[in-house]
């Protein structure tokens, strides 16, 4: 059964950093993207980042690019990201999710149960 | 920036009734184009990949159709747990984008 958990959300201020975790199980973790989408409570969805099977090849949302960095561990099946100088607009549930394995930027076949970050002073 | 509007953005439907909801991309996507049905407190669950392409698991009554900028999720004979926010996705270019949802109840 693939299964995506994410860990390390919390409340934090305003200018401050945070990083989360997505453990991965039941599929070859090493073969497949991995995003990150966001969601305000009671709002749409937010692409954030994906990164490549190997770790090699990443990409940002512009609101997000040179602030956080989305990175993988394939020997312990995580994804991390690392959000920096954060604001209270980043403030959301963050899903890590998976893509299929011909695909690099969706359809979105598995999603995390989420994760709150809480950007307040 | 491919810019998805949906609507309606809210749809309150009678059980059994057929529900349509639209997709519109601010240019080609050609079919690159994935529905989503969000829950209340879960995350999202994938509905239709590739504008029409069903999903394994997912009921028969859940279709899409279209390509290019106009995309359709038609659900036929709605059932009491469809009740859920459905977004629209595109995946044919940079950044990834989504519809704004669409809420649909249950009368």
């Amino acid at each position: 059964e693939v299964q995506l958990v994410e860990s390390g959300g919390d409340l934090i201020q305003p200018g401050g950093s945070l990083r989360l975790s997505c453990t991965a199980s039941g599929f070859t973790f090493t073969n497949y993207w991995i995003h990150w989408v966001r969601q305000v409570p009671g709002k749409g969805l937010m692409w954030v980042s994906r990164v490549s099977g190997a770790g090699t090849t990443t990409a940002y949302a512009d609101a997000v690019r040179g602030r956080f960095t989305i990175s993988r561990d394939n020997a312990k099946n995580t994804v991390f990201l690392q959000m920096n100088s954060l604001r209270v607009e980043d403030t959301a549930v963050y899903y890590c999710v998976k893509v299929g394995l011909t695909d690099a930027a969706g359809p979105f076949d598995y999603w995390g149960q989420g994760i709150l970050v809480t950007v307040s002073s | 920036e491919v810019v998805l509007t949906q609507s309606p953005d809210f749809q309150s439907v009678t059980p059994k009734e057929k529900v349509t909801i639209t997709c519109r991309a601010s240019q080609n996507i050609e079919t690159s184009l994935h529905w989503y049905q969000q829950k209340p407190d879960q995350s999202p669950k994938l509905l239709i990949k590739y504008a029409s392409q069903p999903i394994s698991g997912v009921p028969s009554r859940f279709s899409g159709s279209g390509s290019g900028t106009d995309f359709t999720l038609t659900i036929n004979g709605l059932e009491a747990e469809d009740a859920a926010v459905y977004h629209c996705h595109q995946s044919r270019s940079f950044p990834l984008t989504f519809g704004g949802g669409t809420k649909v109840e249950i009368k």
